[in-house]
């Protein structure tokens, strides 16, 4: 019972560098989110896909792209990293019925731009 | 829109005292509500949810709240504190909507407990 999984758990970028968050899920959910968590700031939403295939922005996409290849995948790329991309970045995963169910979260990448 | 409020950026208490962390929300629809709970380093773990059945929802570990939609808040509590309690809760209400129905956070409130 994996649930949510994210690699990696952390990682170092210099300004400028590129990189991809994995989040992978064994649940057969549809839907996928990417939320970053920033202190005193609560968990924003990124970008969401609601099936393979098909993905939609967040609160804040500026700066991310994503892609939903496999149900089970969802990957979060930063193209140029900034040190305001500096965050703790959290996948999670549900059912449709998601606004009743609750979602369920991966254990987060702590991403630091430097 | 919806939105949610945490009253509270941190909340310190001693262990065996009662826990009480305030969540106000707004909401044009019938909400859902829930409380999650963050561990230092960990990921977000469901407390409780309400869904528009009993207004007391009771959660894992001893939390439960009331929803009171006159007052339009979602307090959580707790009659005892735990020190493996200390971690930061996060009220969230959900976006009705044809898509996802995504979650809305609030800024979390950091519970502290005292030996």
């Amino acid at each position: 019972n994996a649930g949510v999984t994210q690699t990696p758990k952390f990682r170092v970028l210099k300004t400028g560098q590129s990189m991809t968050l994995l989040c992978a899920q064994d649940m057969n959910h549809e839907y996928m989110y990417w939320y970053r968590q920033d202190p005193g700031m609560g968990l924003r939403l990124i970008h969401y896909s609601v099936g393979e295939g098909t993905t939609a922005k967040g609160e804040v996409p500026d700066g991310y792209n994503v892609s939903r290849l496999k149900k089970q995948n969802f990957l979060l790329g930063l193209e140029s990293a900034a040190p305001s991309q500096t965050s703790v970045y959290f996948c999670a995963s549900s059912t449709p019925r998601g606004r009743t169910d609750g979602y369920t979260f991966g254990s987060g990448t702590r991403l630091t731009v430097v | 829109a919806q939105s949610v409020t945490q009253l509270d950026s941190h909340v310190s208490v001693s262990e065996g005292t009662p826990v009480l962390l305030r969540c106000n929300y707004s909401s044009s629809y019938s909400p859902s509500l829930f409380w999650y709970v963050q561990h230092p380093n960990k990921g977000l773990q469901l407390l409780l949810k309400y869904t528009s059945a009993a207004t007391l929802v009771k959660g894992i570990n001893g939390f439960e709240a009331e929803f009171k939609k006159s007052e339009t808040s979602f307090h959580l509590t707790k009659p005892s504190a735990h020190m493996s309690d200390a971690a930061e809760y996060f009220c969230v209400v959900s976006e009705a909507g044809n898509q996802g129905g995504k979650l809305i956070f609030g800024q979390g409130t950091e519970l502290s407990v005292k030996p």
